[in-house]
């Protein structure tokens, strides 16, 4: 079956640091993979997606993810964090047999430290 | 702003009782998609419809239904709310007409359910 794990919780870093989040999921075939974020009371913003071609893959805020397969995973990376980053960020991987449903991780809850 | 609009932002109501969840998808997008997000249980996809008609269904209550209207807006019922039914409910759009923006999801801001 497929899903999603993001190991850490909480996560926090000094403004200013470079920040890494980590997302391993499952999943049988080439993965439609995305990040989104959520602040405090609002909606989910996407960041960025992976669906095939470049590893490497740019979003909006300054964040970018690697897609590796042999581990796995796609981690979201920022190379200096701002404190208007603090928010709570998702995994997601999306079905591909019939319906386009998302399965999202557990978060991880980032704080800033100014 | 995603292009995604929920209605009401915020309900209050108690045990027992009936609410409709209003959204309305992003111009052009043909597929809705119901999510909870509870403490407990994270994000959870509920139900997904497609032009009208019911595509998939996830760890969805037989309490709660969905449908899709002509206009392409969906709505989501839950009745005889227990407590635990408390929680945000987010509704997301997509084109899913086939194609990698298929799989691209916009979210609205959601509805904040409380049950007291």
């Amino acid at each position: 079956a497929q899903s999603v794990t993001q190991p850490d919780i909480h996560i926090t870093v000094s403004e200013g640091a470079s920040l890494e989040l980590r997302c391993n999921y499952s999943y049988g075939a080439t993965p439609y993979l995305f990040w989104y974020v959520q602040s405090p009371g609002q909606g989910l913003q996407l960041l960025l997606k992976y669906f095939s071609g470049d590893t490497l893959v740019q979003g909006i805020k300054g964040f970018e993810a690697e897609f590796k397969r042999s581990q796995s995973s796609f981690n979201l990376r920022k190379p200096s964090v701002h404190w208007s980053d603090a928010a709570e960020y998702f995994c997601a991987v999306a079905a591909t047999s019939g319906t386009y449903k998302y399965i999202f991780g557990t978060g991880t809850r980032l704080k800033v430290l100014a | 702003d995603s292009g995604v609009t929920q209605t009401p932002k915020h309900l209050i109501t108690a045990t027992g009782q009936r609410v409709t969840l209003r959204c309305s998808p992003r111009s052009g997008d043909l597929s809705v998609y119901w999510y909870q997000q509870s403490l407990d249980q994270g994000l959870q996809f509920l139900i997904q419809y497609y032009n009208g008609e019911e595509r998939a269904k996830g760890n969805i209550l037989e309490r709660f239904s969905a449908q899709q209207f002509p206009d392409l807006h969906s709505e989501l019922n839950l009745s005889s709310l227990e407590l635990g039914d408390s929680a945000l409910y987010f509704c997301a759009s997509s084109v899913a007409t086939g194609g990698s923006g298929s799989y691209e999801q916009y979210f609205g801001p959601g509805t904040r359910l409380t049950v007291t």
